[in-house]
């Protein structure tokens, strides 16, 4: 069983689209993240929910939208898609915030987005 | 502005020799400082981590020396396998606040059959 899986796995599109890229963690786990790993493979939070709530949202473009329908989900919308957006998105999940332990973050397979 | 520095940036060991990778940060408040793996097409996974009331983590082959007063912290891998060919990234992130993860830039290790 996969715990954190993200679709599409690959995503080519042109400039100035809208694109949509969805994850899902199956572990039970309150909190998600979205990340982007530029091509120098630095990686770097922009979105991060705790039970649907959002409790980091980093200097990101407002053209970037994460939506978490339920604890279990937490999608990144993208509009008006800009060349410099090319680079792989990883969604990841850990247990709660609320716990107070360090906790690990489970990273998805990512999304590698080529924008044209 | 990278609030934790990694390097080298890249490395070739030999198998079964010893790769090292230094970390450094600046912000005190950090108290979690796990570092990721990841392989080529994948996500990061967690190998090992440590927090601050401790200087030194072994898990297998890999350990974590940390050094509070340097704010420094690093990862060694024993006897290097061509297997551990891989992506390492160090990270901090503060427990009692947002878990938000600080990486390191990452240091792509080869090892040499």
């Amino acid at each position: 069983d996969t715990a954190v899986s993200q679709t599409p796995k690959y995503l080519v599109t042109q400039m100035g689209n809208d694109k949509s890229i969805k994850c899902e963690q199956n572990l039970g786990h309150d909190t998600m993240y979205w990340y982007k790993q530029d091509s120098k493979k630095f990686l770097k939070i922009m979105f991060s929910y705790n039970n649907k709530e959002l409790i980091i949202n980093e200097t990101v473009p407002n053209r970037f939208s994460p939506k978490s329908p339920d604890k279990a989900h937490l999608n990144l919308h993208i509009n008006s898609l800009e060349l410099g957006d090319s680079a792989v998105y990883f969604c990841a999940s850990t247990l709660s915030l609320a716990s107070g332990e360090s906790d690990t973050q489970y990273f998805g397979p990512g999304t590698r987005l080529t924008v044209l | 502005q990278q609030q934790v520095k990694q390097s080298p940036q890249s490395l070739i060991v030999q198998k079964g020799g010893i790769s090292i990778i230094n970390c450094a940060y600046e912000n005190t408040a950090f108290d979690y400082f796990p570092w990721y793996q990841q392989f080529p097409g994948k996500g990061p996974a967690l190998l090992i981590a440590i927090r601050p009331d401790v200087s030194e983590k072994k898990e297998g082959r890999f350990t974590i020396s940390f050094n509070k007063s340097a704010k420094q912290f690093s990862l060694h891998i024993m006897d290097s396998q061509p297997g551990d060919s891989a992506t390492y990234f160090c990270a901090a992130s503060r427990v009692s606040s947002d878990y938000k993860l600080s990486f390191g830039a990452g240091t792509t290790v080869t090892v040499r059959a």
